[in-house]
């Protein structure tokens, strides 16, 4: 099947240090992918859609230029948490669209402190 | 009001018991149902998609009925493997993101 593949799986940085993370399809394009923030105790909250070749499209509350989003290839998309706080912490979760189905990367888990 | 919502739980059933999961979404143009499964610090994966007719699984069934915008999802002789967090998830016609419901705690004990 469909396998994503989402690194590092975690990081611990420094408050106003930028944290890059990295989703890859590996075995399929994917024009569509999907980032989502976990914080705990709660359910995943989409935070962007990133289109390859195309500016993301954010969600309501979620500031774009704190999360900065690239897609240039159909198999990569990374994330970039820039000037990372401690209230960045969470678990950080991509997900790439095929046709109809939805595989999801491992997750990352952040830590600012 | 959340677009999907679920039972809070947490639930905490003893192995071999039928655990009964609810979830309501509120956007009627919703096409596509699914329950994915989370284990602690872990992706959340497909566990089944929801169909209008009813599906089974196994020892797992969902159900879905469109006119109460009702999706559920019952677990039979649970298993120890069974504890996890049971996530309802919906998307739209034309809309490519999906809709997480907060999710529902679940411990099978022995």
């Amino acid at each position: 099947g469909a396998v994503v593949s989402q690194h590092p799986s975690w990081v611990i940085c420094k408050s106003g240090t930028s944290v890059k993370i990295e989703c890859r399809s590996l075995d399929f394009q994917a024009t569509t992918m999907f980032w989502y923030r976990q914080f705990p105790k709660q359910s995943l909250m989409l935070m962007a859609t990133s289109n390859e070749g195309s500016k993301a499209t954010y969600e309501q509350g979620v500031e774009k230029d704190k999360f900065l989003i690239n897609h240039a290839s159909l198999t990569l998309s990374t994330l970039t948490v820039t000037s990372a706080h401690p209230e960045d912490s969470s678990f950080y979760i991509c997900s790439a669209r095929e046709g109809g189905d939805y595989t999801f990367g491992s997750g990352t888990r952040l830590t600012v402190v | 009001r959340k677009e999907v919502e679920q039972d809070p739980g947490p639930f905490n059933v003893p192995e071999g018991a039928t655990v009964a999961f609810n979830c309501t979404y509120s956007n009627s143009a919703s096409q596509s149902f699914f329950w994915y499964r989370q284990d602690c610090r872990k992706e959340p994966k497909l566990l089944m998609s929801v169909y209008s007719s009813g599906n089974e699984d196994g020892r797992f069934t969902a159900q879905l009925n469109r006119a109460s915008q009702y999706i559920s999802l019952l677990i039979r002789d649970s298993k120890l493997s069974d504890s996890a967090t049971y996530l309802c998830v919906v998307n739209s016609r034309g809309a490519q993101k999906l809709v997480f419901g907060q999710g529902t705690r679940l411990t099978i004990n022995p």
